[in-house]
């Protein structure tokens, strides 16, 4: 297992700005992911974060409007842009853990963002 | 595109008795992984089962089970002696593996009666 923090653990924003949103993981790292989970909703990928190189984004998702970077194995930042009221949702990071199953993901607590 | 269908947005049941969630998947892979998960109103996710496609064995981890039906793309999880804790969102997921995300399903609000 791995302890997988986010900072902030929530956060309330005015549009039009932009809050980025840190990932950090306790232990090796192959796969880091980003999901979105608007107000009731279920969870949705949003990108998968590539060790220094640009990010793969899910159809619907743009890296002007959610930059993505990772600097490192175990660290990884999402920029939520421009924000307006539409982007309140939970952001999660995932990862999978090296040594353990490729496909098996483990989630960080998310950050619960509301934009007025 | 894969697809994962959750029909029960919510479920009730006594304490201590036993509870099945429905989760029906569409995939034009032969190898995959099917995941539930768990979240409490904590929002924690959390990983409760795991299988994958070419084991016919179904997992199973304490008181979770699924039922898996390749031929069917059904993968539903039973829930022995439900205890108040189990009370949570419980997410059916998809995965082709290695560098994929997940897809998920709606969702099923399970209630714990006492």
């Amino acid at each position: 297992s791995a302890v997988i923090s986010q900072k902030p653990s929530r956060d309330i924003c005015q549009r039009g700005t932009s809050l980025t949103i840190q990932c950090q993981v306790d232990s090796q790292v192959t796969m880091m992911f980003w999901y979105r989970q608007q107000p009731g909703q279920s969870l949705t990928l949003i990108a998968t974060a590539n060790q220094g190189s640009e990010a793969t984004y899910e159809s619907g998702f743009v890296i002007d409007k959610f930059p993505i970077s990772r600097p490192n194995l175990t660290f990884s930042t999402l920029t939520v842009s421009n924000m307006s009221p539409e982007d309140s949702s939970i952001y999660l990071c995932s990862v999978t853990l090296a040594g353990g199953f490729m496909d098996e993901q483990f989630f960080g607590p998310g950050t619960r963002l509301t934009v007025l | 595109a894969q697809t994962v269908t959750q029909s029960q947005p919510e479920m009730s049941v006594q304490e201590a008795e036993t509870v099945t969630l429905s989760c029906t998947y569409d995939t034009s892979e032969s190898d995959y992984y099917l995941f539930w998960y768990k979240q409490p109103p904590s929002r924690q996710m959390i990983l409760v089962i795991r299988q994958e496609a070419y084991k016919q064995q179904n997992a199973t981890e304490n008181r979770f089970s699924v039922n898996f039906q390749k031929a069917a793309k059904s993968f539903s999880l039973k829930i022995s002696d439900s205890q108040l804790g189990d009370a949570a969102m419980y997410f059916c997921a998809h995965s082709e593996g290695g560098a994929d995300g997940l897809t998920f399903g709606k969702g099923t609000h399970l209630i714990i009666q006492p």
